[in-house]
């Protein structure tokens, strides 16, 4: 199985402020890579897929990249509305397989 | 719009089995794939079951393969979980997906207990 190490397990911020949480993949996963947002008592959503492809709706402040086995999720401008966990998903191989989470608090 | 509304959750003893459903609407179900991912209270996200959207091949992991089968009733636009000799690490609130590989759009989850 692909393992996904995501980190910082925790990240503090504040507003406008510009965070970056990584996924590192256990081997190449050749940018088959998500990212979802899951805030308080909600179900998770999904930001970006493919690496760096939006999804309906998504604010431009979030962006993807990455390559290989390295991938990163970068938040700009940070807003309240930001405050959630995150988890990258990788879908290269089944099983598919997440990240632990990064909790994002302000 | 799309709606995904899972039902089916509950209190479970150790060994028994329970049915999840979720009814799907605001799009064409036949034309998807669909996907049951959970999540342990205060844990992360861990892929169940996906299932083509004809129905004719399903796709798990290890920790289920064997005790949970994936099926659905494109007539109804109804996906289905049956879980089987449920354990206590099952406990999980199960979502249902829309999506092959990255999930789109996901229900409100369904919570399973499975405890004595």
């Amino acid at each position: 199985d692909i393992q996904m190490t995501q980190s910082p397990a925790s990240l503090s911020a504040s507003l406008g402020e510009t965070v970056t949480i990584e996924c590192r993949a256990s081997e190449d996963i050749y940018n088959g890579l998500a990212w979802y947002q899951q805030k308080p008592g909600k179900s998770p959503q999904l930001l970006i897929y493919n690496t760096n492809n939006f999804h309906t709706g998504v604010p431009s402040r979030f962006s993807g990249s990455g390559s290989g086995t390295q991938y990163s999720l970068k938040i700009n401008s940070l807003q309240s509305e930001d405050v959630a966990s995150y988890f990258c998903q990788q879908y290269y191989d089944y099983p598919f397989t997440f990240g632990a989470g990064t909790k994002l608090e302000l | 719009e799309v709606q995904l509304v899972e039902t089916g959750g509950g209190l479970v003893q150790p060994g028994r089995s329970l049915k999840l459903s979720c009814v799907a609407s605001g799009f064409t179900f036949s034309n998807y794939w669909m996907t049951w991912t959970r999540q342990a209270p205060g844990k992360g996200l861990e892929w169940v079951a996906s299932i083509t959207n004809s129905g004719g091949s399903t796709y798990y992991p290890d920790s289920v393969k064997g005790r949970f089968t994936i099926s659905r009733d494109n007539a109804q636009n109804t996906l289905y979980l049956k879980m089987n000799s449920l354990r206590s690490e099952d406990t999980a609130t199960y979502y249902c997906t829309r999506g092959q590989l990255w999930f789109a759009y996901w229900g409100q989850g369904t919570l399973v207990t499975v405890s004595s």
